[in-house]
Formats: C-alpha cells, structure tokens, sequence
C-alpha cells in the first residue's frame, strides 16, 4: 500500500488553518496515524486509528478519513507546529509505510 | 515512564553487517500487544519503515529489505536488536527504534496497530569505506 501526501510543502502564516491530505493506493479502513518531527528530532505521534488524539496533544490538531482518503487539520496553527508531518498505514496486511511527508513553513 | 534507547556503530563499511540495539524499560514485550519496530530516515528525506516484532516473537519486515534484514529480541534485557547485511552508503541514515502496540486482529487474520507513540532519539549511521 503507497501513501501519498500532498502538499509536499506548504507555507502558512499563525493562526492559519492548515490540512494535509495523505490518500492511500488500497483502503485501509482507518488503521491510519499521523506524526509531527522537528529538525533533529524523533516523530511524535499525533492521532492515530485516522481521528484519536493521542494524549498530551494539543486540541487544535485533529484527524478524519477512513478507506482511503484521510486529512490532518491544524485549526489554527501556531508558531510551534511548523514542522514536517507523517502519515503512516498501520494494518499488516501491508508492511507499514510511511508517506513522503509534508513541510509546513512560515510565510 | 516508557523509554527507547538505540545504540550501536556511528560509522560502518560497505559490505559490513549492521547490527543496532534498541534498549527499552517501562513495557515488557511480553506483554500481549506490544511491540518494537525499527524505522530510519537518511539525511533530508522521509521516514522508512523497516520492520517490527512483537510479543508473541512474529516478525515482519520492509518488502524491498527483508532479505537483508533480522529483528530479534531478548526479553530478559528488554532489547531489540536489528541486523543488516551488506551495508551500502545509500544506507547512510538515523536510525529509530519505537514502541508500537497491537489491538486488534481483523476478520482476515491481519494486525491493526496504534501509532509508533514512544520513539527513541535515534542513532545516525554513516557507511563508508
């Protein structure tokens, strides 16, 4: 199974809204996650099963999709979430596969 | 408090086996649904998965590496350790060990995980001769 994300990069100012697409090439049901990582830094994980806010993550992030169309929205971005952000497919019907990623950057 | 520590070689020569250690506390992985996989990330480009184990000992690799490629675990450390044969310099990369846990099998005999919610803070590898 292929991930594709788009954009690839985008620029976006504070308080922006901000979605990124991830589409997957087969239907995944919503054994979908989404990570952030900062330069030099491990991912983190976001969301997980495509809309479960993993603990400690802020409120303005959130996740939807199922099959094989998902978006990670950021409701009003803030001068911390600029970062590249991963999806991921998490069923094992497939090895689990990252998509190519996307780079918020500030405007 | 559940942490991962990768360890291992910074720099190793093409044609040389790889061998990495993810060194872990506060989970067991003998405990139903938790599991370890390894992911890595050459310089300025994505993530790449590259294979998980779990409790039960079953393993699962990346497609286009699984024939270079071993994961095995000693339990009575808490350590995962990853192999790779035949290092080449396109291998050069960080390479992540993170905790990843099962929670579901589906109708077809499949695993449904949760995300990778621990990661460790990587260790780069640099082939060359």
């Amino acid at each position: 199974i292929q991930l594709t994300q788009s954009p690839s990069s985008l620029s976006a100012s504070v308080g922006d809204r901000v979605t990124i697409t991830c589409r997957a090439s087969q239907g995944i049901s919503s054994s979908l996650a989404w990570y952030q990582q900062k330069p030099g830094k491990a991912p983190e994980l976001l969301i997980y099963t495509a809309s479960t806010l993993q603990s400690g993550v802020p409120s303005r992030f959130s996740g939807s999709g199922s099959g094989t169309d998902f978006t990670l929205t950021i409701s009003s971005l803030q001068p911390e979430d600029f970062a590249t952000y991963y999806c991921q497919q998490l069923n094992s019907y497939s090895p689990l596969t990252f998509g190519g990623g996307t780079k918020v950057e500030i405007k | 408090q559940v942490t991962l520590r990768e360890s291992g070689p910074a720099l190793v020569k093409p044609t040389q086996t790889l061998t990495l250690t993810c060194t872990f506390s506060g989970f067991s992985l003998t405990t139903t649904g938790m599991c370890v996989s390894w992911i890595r990330q050459p310089p300025g480009k994505a993530l790449e998965w590259l294979g998980i184990i779990d409790w039960d000992d079953e393993k699962d690799y990346s497609t286009s590496l699984k024939t270079r490629l071993t994961i095995s675990k000693d339990t009575s450390k808490n350590q995962v350790v990853l192999t790779m044969t035949n290092m080449d310099p396109v291998d050069t990369a960080t390479y992540y060990c993170a905790r990843i846990r099962f929670y579901q099998l589906t109708t077809r005999g499949y695993h449904n995980y949760y995300g990778m919610d621990v990661w460790g803070q990587g260790t780069p590898v640099t082939v060359s001769s």
